[in-house]
C-alpha cells in the first residue's frame, strides 16, 4: 500500500530559524511527490518533484528528493510568521489522485 | 481569478438527511477530486473524475455519490448523513497532461460539513 509519513508532527521555532520538514514514503510505482502548504483553508501548491526533479528551490523554501532512500525534505530558511501553516507532502498516485501525509504543523514566534 | 469554487463554507445536518456539496472549476481541468480531511489527519480521496460522464471511486467512498454532466461541475451528494461524515471536504481539479499524477491540483477553499 501506497504510504506517506511525515516527521516531525509540529514544530514551534523563531524567527530567522531554519527548518527541516521530513518525509518518507513507500510506493508501488512511483511517479510524484508533492508539498502542500495549508493555512486556514485549501492546501496551496509548493513544488513537486518527479524522477527528472529531484531538486526544487523557490526563494527561502527548498526541496529535494531522494529515490533511493525514499525520502523528502523541505527547507526553509530565515523562517517569517507568514511561514506558520500546515505542510503537507503528498505522494501521486497511479490514479491522478493525491495520497497524503498527515503534515507538519510549523508555528513561527516572532 | 475563480479556480475551485466550493458551495457552501458551513453546513450543519441532521443525522440521516441529505445535502448536495457544490464544487465548479473554470480552468477547464479535465481531471476533478473529492476528498475529506478529518482532525489531524490527511486528506482523503473519495472520488474522482477524469472528464464528463466517467467517475471512479476513491479510497473512502462509502456514503457518497456524485456525478459529473460537466466539465465545470462536480458535485458531490451525501444521501443520508452519519456522525462519521463530520469532515471538510475539499474539492479540486487538475489539467490532464498523459500522466496523471504529473500535474499538481488546484483545491477550493473546503466545506465544512457536521453532522449531529
Amino acid at each position: 500500500e501506497d504510504k506517506v509519513v511525515q516527521s516531525p508532527l509540529s514544530l514551534v521555532v523563531h524567527e530567522g530559524d531554519t527548518v527541516t520538514l521530513n518525509c518518507s514514503y513507500e510506493v508501488t510505482n512511483f511517479r510524484s511527490l508533492l508539498w502542500y502548504k495549508q493555512e486556514k483553508k485549501a492546501p496551496t501548491f509548493l513544488f513537486m518533484l518527479t524522477s527528472s526533479g529531484i531538486e526544487k528551490k523557490s526563494g527561502r523554501l527548498s526541496s529535494i528528493l531522494d529515490k533511493k532512500e525514499l525520502f523528502s525534505i523541505l527547507n526553509i530558511t530565515a523562517t517569517q510568521t507568514g511561514d506558520s501553516a500546515v505542510y503537507l507532502c503528498v505522494l501521486g498516485g497511479s490514479q491522478g489522485n493525491l495520497i497524503f501525509g498527515k503534515g507538519t504543523k510549523l508555528s513561527v514566534k516572532p | 481569478n475563480a479556480g475551485v469554487t466550493q458551495t457552501p463554507k458551513f453546513r450543519i445536518l441532521k443525522i440521516g438527511q441529505s445535502m448536495t456539496l457544490q464544487c465548479t472549476q473554470d480552468m477547464n481541468h479535465n481531471y476533478m477530486y473529492w476528498y475529506r480531511q478529518d482532525p489531524g489527519m490527511g486528506l482523503k480521496l473519495i472520488y474522482y473524475s477524469v472528464g464528463a460522464g466517467i467517475t471512479d471511486k476513491g479510497e473512502v467512498p462509502n456514503g457518497y455519490n456524485v456525478s459529473r454532466s460537466t466539465t465545470e461541475d462536480f458535485p458531490l451528494r451525501l444521501e443520508l448523513a452519519a456522525p462519521s461524515q463530520t469532515s471538510v471536504y475539499f474539492c479540486a481539479s487538475s489539467a490532464w497532461t498523459g500522466d496523471l499524477s504529473n500535474q499538481p491540483q488546484h483545491f477550493g477553499d473546503g466545506t465544512r460539513l457536521s453532522i449531529l
